[in-house]
Formats: C-alpha cells, structure tokens, sequence
C-alpha cells in the first residue's frame, strides 16, 4: 500500500497563514488531494493537484507539491475561525480505486 | 457537490451485538461505494469496495464474515458489524461514486462505541 503522513495538530492564530503538511510514500501516485471535514460533516473535497505539476492556486488556497520529496502541502491565507476543522490529505496511485488517506490535521484557529 | 448520507453518525453498542450502518447517495447513482475505518491518531483505511449488485472486494486483513457488506441498490448500502467487541470501537466513513473516472463524496462517518 501507500504511507501518508501528517501532524496531528495545528493551531494558528486568526488572520495568519496555515500550513499543513503531508508526505506520501508512492512515488507513482498520480493525484494528491485535500479534504476538510467540519464536525457532523463528510469529507469535503477542497482542491487536488495532479502529480506533473507543483503549484495550485485556489482562492485562499494554495497547494505544493515536491514530487521530488513526496511531499505536499496545503496553505491557507488569511485564516479564519471558519476553517477550524480536520485536513486529510490523500493519494491516489495509478489504476487503484481508492484513495490512501493519512490521519487528517486538526487546525485549531484561535481568535 | 453531490450528497452522501451516512446513518447513525454516533452508535454505541453492546458487545455481542450487532450494527449497521447506512450510506445512502441522495442525488446520484452509486456504481462504487468504499467503506472506510479510522482508529485514534491512525490513517483513514479502506476496508472494502462494493459494486452495486455484486460481492464486495475486501482489504487485506479485514473480515468479510464480520464486516458484512450489501450494495443491493445504485443509492444505498449498508456496513452490518456482526458480534461487535470493544476493538471495534471506531469511526467508520463511506463513500460513494458515480461511475469510474468521477470524484466520490462522502458521508459524514458514523462513530461506534462498543461497550
């Protein structure tokens, strides 16, 4: 399978920016995506990136990836208490189904 | 997005007993539904895999006679935990996707309790 690695938590204060990181193991994944799960909510698809290229930007959203490191990470400018909630990132490896999550991020914003 | 309904979001059991758990797609046809486990501080993980109509495929390591799966239509299936124990105790979440090349959304999760 894929490994996927992420800090458990993160706190910031409201108006900074959060970054949230992650690595994979698979170098042959091919997308790597990020969702936010808000309390009683699903997962909510936020922005994914496809592997041939290193930068995203979306709004507030901004995503890197260093293929060369397998690592991915999602920043949120201007944070806001409204993006309290758990960041999962995720992989998805060529021809397989499914996704290989890691353990979700915990960003905490503090007023 | 399209909306995924899983039910109950909180369960708790006794050991012994058995669950299930719903995931309903609400606004679209389900070809492919995961069912997905996370312990504390771990990794979401699959479990298995269901095609409307057919068996499910199930990971590396989980119990098929425990963890009963049934995708019977495009719009619901259902993970049945049988003889639940305290190791149970997890949060489960499901998705559900339309057709192959096409994003799956999921439900909210439910969180089992066996006490």
């Amino acid at each position: 399978g894929e490994d996927v690695e992420q800090s458990l938590f993160l706190s910031v204060r409201e108006g900074d920016s959060s970054v949230i990181n992650c690595t994979y193991t698979d170098s042959s994944s091919t997308y790597l995506y990020w969702y936010k799960q808000e309390p009683g909510a699903g997962l909510q698809l936020l922005t994914y990136i496809f592997s041939n290229m290193d930068m995203k930007q979306d709004q507030r959203l901004t995503v890197l990836l260093n293929k060369k490191d397998k690592h991915l990470s999602l920043r949120i400018a201007d944070t806001q208490t409204g993006d309290s909630a758990i960041y999962f990132c995720a992989a998805k490896r060529p021809g397989a189904n499914n996704l290989f999550f890691g353990t979700g991020t915990r960003l905490t914003v503090i007023p | 997005g399209a909306v995924v309904s899983q039910h109950p979001s909180r369960v708790i059991c006794k050991s012994g007993t058995s669950v299930k758990i719903e995931c309903r797609s609400l606004d679209f046809q389900a070809t492919t539904m995961f069912w997905y486990r996370q312990f504390p501080k771990q990794s979401l993980m699959l479990m298995a895999t269901s095609n409307e109509g057919s068996k499910a495929t199930y990971e590396q390591g989980v119990e098929k006679d425990k963890f009963l799966i049934n995708h019977a239509s495009l719009t619901l299936s259902t993970l049945t935990v049988t003889s639940a124990h305290p190791e149970d105790s997890s949060f489960y979440i499901c998705s559900a996707r339309e057709g192959t090349n096409t994003e799956a959304f999921f439900g909210q999760g439910t969180r089992l309790t066996v006490v």
